[in-house]
């Protein structure tokens, strides 16, 4: 395997609940990115981390998301107390190059009842 | 204003038709063009990407970046059902983010 996972692909939880995404990017790549694609959107960036540099995490929503990313390698995405209009596929994308060589994982679909 | 923005469709059109998708964007700072396509149910895999006004081939696909209109576009010839998704446009400003920008995706069929 050696393109991006993610997991779960998908996730059903109740409103309130805490849910955790996980991202393995492929080996040796140092940018790591998380998009959120809801329905009739198009993906909106919520976080991106490079090498050991403080990650950018302007497109996060609120303070009920956050992302680390442990080692340089795998990422978790978190979302506490999480809402209904949270629902849509988190995606995570790795790249060596930059943001001109992305590549994303299948995605987590989410969906909170 | 959205900063991209592409128009959803959907777009139906018979197999071996000439297929144009558009972007239109209003930051005139972003520098590099690209072209993602993703299937139902995966993530999106980059077809192409230019950084310069004009136009760059790829096999039967084709990327036009017209920076005078602030407009992209991405012509298939000869469209094979096996091009059925959905189309979505991205862009990006060196020299300050290093974000994407998405526009919201085109849904393309081709009919056998």
């Amino acid at each position: 395997g050696a393109g991006v996972s993610q997991s779960p692909s998908n996730k059903v939880t109740e409103k309130g609940k805490d849910v955790e995404l996980r991202c393995d990017p492929i080996s040796g790549h140092t940018a790591l990115y998380w998009y959120r694609q809801s329905l009739g959107q198009g993906l909106e960036f919520l976080i991106y981390f490079q090498g050991n540099s403080a990650p950018d995490k302007s497109g996060l929503p609120s303070d009920r998301f956050s992302a680390e990313r442990t080692g340089g390698s795998v990422s978790t995405l978190t979302i506490q107390r999480t809402q209904q209009e949270d629902s849509a596929v988190y995606l995570c994308a790795s790249s060596l190059t930059g943001p001109t060589g992305l590549f994303f994982g299948p995605g987590t679909r989410l969906t909170v009842l | 204003q959205k900063e991209v923005e592409q128009d959803p469709g959907p777009l139906s059109v018979p197999e071996g038709a000439i297929v144009s998708l558009n972007c239109t964007y209003s930051n005139s700072a972003f520098q590099y063009f690209m072209w993602y396509r993703q299937y139902s149910r995966k993530g999106p895999e980059l077809l192409m990407y230019t950084y310069s006004s004009g136009n760059k081939e790829d096999g039967r696909f084709t990327a036009q970046v017209d920076k005078s209109s602030k407009y992209i576009s991405l012509f298939i010839r000869d469209s094979q059902p096996s091009d059925s998704a959905t189309y979505l446009c991205a862009m990006i400003f060196y020299g300050g983010s290093e974000k994407l920008v998405f526009g919201k995706g085109t849904k393309l069929t081709v009919n056998p």
